[in-house]
């Protein structure tokens, strides 16, 4: 079956690390993947975006990487704050005549000051 | 803001009431999109219109009806709910239907009783 998973469990990192959330899929071959920022209350916003030929992206503090053999990708914020507290969501865009976007669950991030 | 807003925001519902959602863009996006998203589970698709046109319908139940009028707004008609229809609904759109960044509303919070 097709699934996508993310930590399930809350991260909780000090202020200042690097925090590290995965997402995980199988049976996707998705052109691209997105990770999106859902703060309480409010709809998801988009971060980040990498394609299946890209190994690697940045944006200020934030870093994504994509490894397709391992259908794997990999979210990081370096020097992390408070502010960064979040649920980050991963979605995969899957085509199907139109773009389709399968999301995962979500990882809920406590940035501890 | 996203440029995208939903109303109402808050919404509580017997299962014999007729209700509806309104979604607004303020970007010029062509493709809009409802979603519905419950407690541990991923963003689930249910509807995809492209420049008013119903581009796709993900097996959702017919009490939920949409209605894109034009590009700019789309609506969710609800009508006879069950308990487990209670989710936050968001509206999000896009350039176009290939376009690869999703723009979401605040979302409602629906409770259906």
């Amino acid at each position: 079956s097709q699934k996508i998973e993310q930590n399930s469990e809350a991260l909780n990192i000090q202020e200042g690390k690097t925090a590290t959330l995965t997402c995980n899929y199988t049976n996707y071959s998705p052109a691209y993947l997105q990770w999106y920022r859902q703060d309480p209350g409010r709809g998801p916003v988009f971060l980040l975006l990498i394609r299946e030929n890209e190994k690697e992206k940045r944006k200020e503090r934030l870093k994504v990487t994509f490894d397709t053999t391992l259908k794997q990708s990999l979210f990081h914020i370096t020097a992390s704050q408070p502010a960064d507290s979040a649920t980050y969501l991963c979605a995969l865009a899957v085509t199907s005549g139109t773009y389709k976007y399968i999301f995962g669950t979500g990882t809920r991030l406590k940035v501890l000051a | 803001e996203t440029g995208v807003t939903q109303t109402p925001r808050h919404l509580v519902m017997g299962m014999t009431n007729k209700k509806s959602l309104k979604c607004e863009q303020h970007l010029g996006h062509n493709a809009m999109y409802w979603y519905k998203q419950s407690a541990k589970k991923p963003l689930e698709l249910m509807f995809v219109y492209s420049l008013e046109e119903r581009v796709e319908n993900n097996s959702v139940p017919s009490r939920f009806s949409p209605e894109c009028p034009n590009s700019s707004h789309l609506f969710l008609h609800l009508h006879t709910l069950q308990p487990e229809d209670s989710a936050l609904y968001l509206c999000a759109s896009s350039q176009g239907t290939a376009q690869e960044t999703q723009y979401f509303g605040p979302g409602t919070r629906l409770l259906v009783l």
